[in-house]
């Protein structure tokens, strides 16, 4: 079985400032690791993924994430946030492809 | 645009009602997920498709819960019954895909799902 932790609900930021939404995660097999981001009535968009190769994955919209395999984690970041930014960002894994297991989500708030 | 579309945006119930939410999945497409998410919550997997084989029915939440691709276009998601605890967001995502336990990863396209409220 795997799951998923963001151990922060809601992170409140100014603009421009750097922010850092952490995701651990447990699984007992190899997994796939993934951010996606939803804006208010929208589906779920990927951000980033982490199948293989470099742990520093690079994704859209200036975010990152990197993999940490001995701290089961996959935190993502980004160095200057924008307003348009805000959104939820949800933390996602899976090892077949088939199932995503889903943390709780981290509302991102950017403050002007 | 050729994403995926889901119908109704929003649906109210009342309670002990059938609903029926519809997905159409991007064309190439033939591997289909539900997925609900409650307010506050990240996404829970329901169940999935390859073509019109449904592969997963094991998380659906009661047997008041189906799906169906008849065709392996197009899936049908129906609640018998409900309660309130029904009411969430209902998400479909497609994605193609190989033989069904491979290896490879295909990414999940989501639709912009299905608003339930059961009163």
């Amino acid at each position: 079985a795997q799951s998923v932790t963001q151990l922060d609900s809601q992170v409140p930021v100014f603009e421009e400032a750097p922010v850092e939404l952490r995701c651990n995660y447990s699984s007992s097999v190899s997994v796939y690791l993934f951010w996606y981001v939803q804006y208010p009535n929208q589906g779920l968009q990927l951000l980033l993924k982490y199948l293989s190769g470099s742990t520093l994955v690079k994704g859209i919209n200036g975010f990152e994430a990197e993999f940490n395999k001995s701290q089961t984690s996959f935190h993502l970041r980004k160095p200057s946030v924008h307003i348009s930014d805000t959104a939820e960002y949800f933390c996602a894994v899976t090892n077949a492809g088939n199932m995503l297991t889903f943390g709780g989500g981290t509302r991102l708030m950017v403050k002007p | 645009d050729t994403g995926v579309s889901q119908n109704p945006r929003h649906k109210i119930t009342k309670r002990g009602q059938n609903v029926t939410f519809r997905c159409d999945p991007i064309s190439e497409h033939n591997r289909l997920y539900w997925y609900r998410q409650t307010l506050g919550q990240g996404p829970e997997f329901l169940t999935y498709f390859q073509n019109e084989a449904q592969l997963e029915k094991s998380r659906l939440l009661s047997d008041r819960f189906s799906a169906e691709r008849p065709k392996g276009s197009f899936s049908t998601l129906e609640i018998q019954r409900t309660e309130q605890g029904d009411s969430a967001m209902y998400l479909c995502a497609s994605s193609s895909g190989g033989l069904a336990g491979g290896e490879s990863y295909n990414e999940q396209f989501f639709g912009p799902g299905t608003r339930l409220t059961v009163l």
